[in-house]
This record gives C-alpha cells, sequence and structure tokens, in this order.
C-alpha cells in the first residue's frame, strides 16, 4: 500500500499565476481533505472533498478550489497567487470514521 | 471546535518515558481527542484517540481525566525518532476524522540520547 502520494513534491512559481496540486488517497479511502502549513505553524484546513463534492469548508478565500474524482484522487487549485501563499500543502484522506492519513505534502513557494 | 493548550516544547531523555500534557477544557460531549505528530518536512502521522476511556496502542497511551477537560500522551520509551512535533486536537462527531482537523502549534518534543 503506497499510502498518500502527493505531486510534485516542490514547485516554484511567481505572484499572479496558477498552480495545481494533486493528490491520490490511501487505497480503500473516499474522503479527501486538504490543509495548508505555514512555516511554524500547525497544518489550516482548507476543504473536504467526499462523492465529488465539497464537503466542508475552511476560512480560505475563493481562489482556493477543488476537485475530487470518481476514483477519490483529488486537485488543489490556487489562483492569482500571492506571496502569502507559500506553504507546504498537504492533503489527507479517510475512509468512514476511520483517522486522517496524511500525505508528505507538496512545498509550494512563491516569488 | 474546542480549543487546547499544549505547552510549547518538552524535552525527555531516550528510553524514559515521555509525558505529553493538553488542556481542553472547553470540549463538548462528543467531542474526540486526537493525537497527531510531524516529523521535521513530513505530514502529520495518526498516534491515537479517545472519548472518555484510556486508550493504548502501539505507538502510545492516551490518558483522559475524568472530567475531559485535559488528556496526557505518553510515550512509554522514548527514541530519537520519536522527535517531532506533537499535536492534539478535539474533533466533533462519531469517530470525528471526516471533519476537519483544527491544529495548534503543539508542543515540540526533543528527545536526547
Amino acid at each position: 500500500d503506497a499510502g498518500v502520494t502527493q505531486s510534485p513534491t516542490h514547485l516554484i512559481k511567481t505572484r499572479g499565476q496558477q498552480v495545481t496540486l494533486r493528490c491520490s488517497p490511501k487505497s480503500g479511502h473516499d474522503t479527501v481533505s486538504w490543509y495548508q502549513q505555514a512555516l511554524g505553524q500547525g497544518p489550516q484546513f482548507i476543504f473536504q472533498y467526499y462523492e465529488e463534492e465539497e464537503r466542508q469548508r475552511g476560512n480560505f478565500p475563493d481562489r482556493f478550489s477543488g476537485h475530487q474524482f470518481p476514483n477519490y484522487s483529488s486537485e488543489l487549485n490556487v489562483n492569482a497567487l500571492l506571496l502569502g501563499d507559500s506553504a507546504l500543502y498537504l492533503c489527507a484522506s479517510s475512509f468512514g470514521w476511520g483517522e486522517q492519513f496524511f500525505g508528505p505534502g507538496t512545498r509550494l513557494t512563491v516569488l | 471546535d474546542a480549543k487546547t493548550t499544549q505547552p510549547p516544547s518538552m524535552d525527555c531523555a531516550e528510553g524514559r518515558a515521555a509525558n505529553l500534557p493538553c488542556n481542553h477544557s472547553t470540549i463538548s460531549g462528543n467531542e474526540y481527542v486526537y493525537w497527531y505528530r510531524q516529523i521535521h518536512s513530513q505530514g502529520p502521522q495518526y498516534i491515537i484517540h479517545g472519548l472518555k476511556n484510556n486508550e493504548t496502542n502501539e505507538m502510545a497511551s492516551l490518558i483522559i481525566t475524568e472530567d475531559r477537560k485535559s488528556s496526557t500522551l505518553i510515550l512509554p520509551h522514548a527514541t530519537l525518532r520519536d522527535t517531532a512535533v506533537y499535536y492534539c486536537i478535539v474533533s466533533p462527531g462519531s469517530g470525528g476524522s471526516n471533519y476537519k482537523l483544527t491544529f495548534g502549534k503543539g508542543t515540540l518534543l526533543t528527545v536526547n540520547p
């Protein structure tokens, strides 16, 4: 079992650009959550997808959007990048009431 | 979600038990206590969770006070690989894991040789 995988590992973008991050959940998991972790802070919840729909959303602007595919994988899209969007983006998957398993994250740097 | 309070840092000698405290005085009756840890540059790792009874698994033990206002995570024999930031999280619902996890800054546990 490969666990939760994320791509790419690292990414460098410039202000105003758009970025897409990808996540494949752990085998058997149907729910994907995304978190943003700024340097020195704990992860902050962005949103959660279940059955291809956004089920919950944290306090993030509409520039942050996502998608879940029929195979349960997910994408996080961020438009009009700001310097403050530089962070580690974490994906977590779960099934039913089970615990969330996190991937290694994608390190996004906005210049 | 109920807030949690943890010390910013703790030290522990290798081979000794590490006891990490967490205060969650505003916890509601249906909220579980979860513990995750994050080793440098990795994603958080689930450790254990509980509602009101003490819990133990292969990684750790969780002791929850009778009034549920605080808890302690115990790593019985800490190793250098246990050096990490430990997060105590209170999450609502039946099992709660499909709800969002609200992370604080956690406790940096440093295990010394």
